[in-house]
């Protein structure tokens, strides 16, 4: 089955610089990536997804890149600012409908101002 | 205003109750899940369901119960079974593929 390795688990930036955060996979077949940011105490919120047929894919401050060949797909977030400071999941899928995702562990990331 | 629900946000019990923790949608989703969340854990998957009266075991189904009865419901029955029921319990649902989540219930067992 999938496995999602997430890292680093971690990451503490100043406000203003970048963060990235990485994930691979092992499953050939997963077609479809997003990323969940999670405050505390709340549901996780969907904030960017991207799928096989696509290489990047970005959304103002927050861009997603896939590298099918290496099994690897990478979260950066540009202009970093306090309120980014939450847990971040990566997750992978089959995307065959109603399939369930496979999430990473999670990155914890704190932006000081 | 279309969301998922969760209900309470607060629940508690005595050891060697059943707890049933409510998870409603009106997205007009097909599937839907209920994960559990520890502390410093990723989410992991307890029963997952892709149509009405049909539903899966996930990854850790051992103490836990689900019935699928209608599309907008998926209620979780935590039982005594479950040897660790103190956690973050998230339901979701999903239409091609992109998963929305609910605000989550906090059950403590005490």
């Amino acid at each position: 089955g999938e496995n999602v390795e997430q890292h680093p688990s971690t990451l503490s930036v100043q406000e203003g610089d970048s963060a990235v955060i990485k994930c691979t996979y092992s499953d050939s077949a997963s077609n479809y990536f997003p990323w969940y940011k999670q405050e505390l105490g709340k549901g996780p919120q969907l904030i960017i997804d991207i799928r096989s047929n696509v290489g990047e894919k970005k959304d103002q401050r927050i861009a997603v890149t896939l590298n099918k060949t290496a099994k690897h797909f990478s979260l950066h977030i540009t202009e970093t600012q306090p309120e980014d400071s939450a847990v971040y999941f990566c997750a992978a899928s089959p995307n065959q409908a109603g399939t369930a995702l496979i999430f990473g562990k999670g990155t914890t990331l704190s932006v000081s101002s | 205003d279309g969301g998922i629900t969760q209900s309470p946000k607060y629940l508690f019990r005595k050891e060697g109750q059943n707890v049933t923790l409510s998870c409603e949608q009106n997205l007009n989703h097909d599937a839907m899940y209920w994960y559990r969340q520890d502390p410093g854990q990723g989410l992991r998957l307890i029963y997952y369901s892709q149509i009405v009266n049909d539903f899966q075991k996930g990854d850790i189904a051992e103490g836990y119960s689900v019935s699928r009865e209608k599309k907008e419901s998926f209620p979780l029955t935590v039982t005594s079974a479950q040897k660790n029921p103190t956690a973050f319990y998230l339901c979701a649902s999903s239409i091609k593929g992109e998963q929305y989540f609910g605000p989550g219930t906090r059950l403590t067992v005490t």
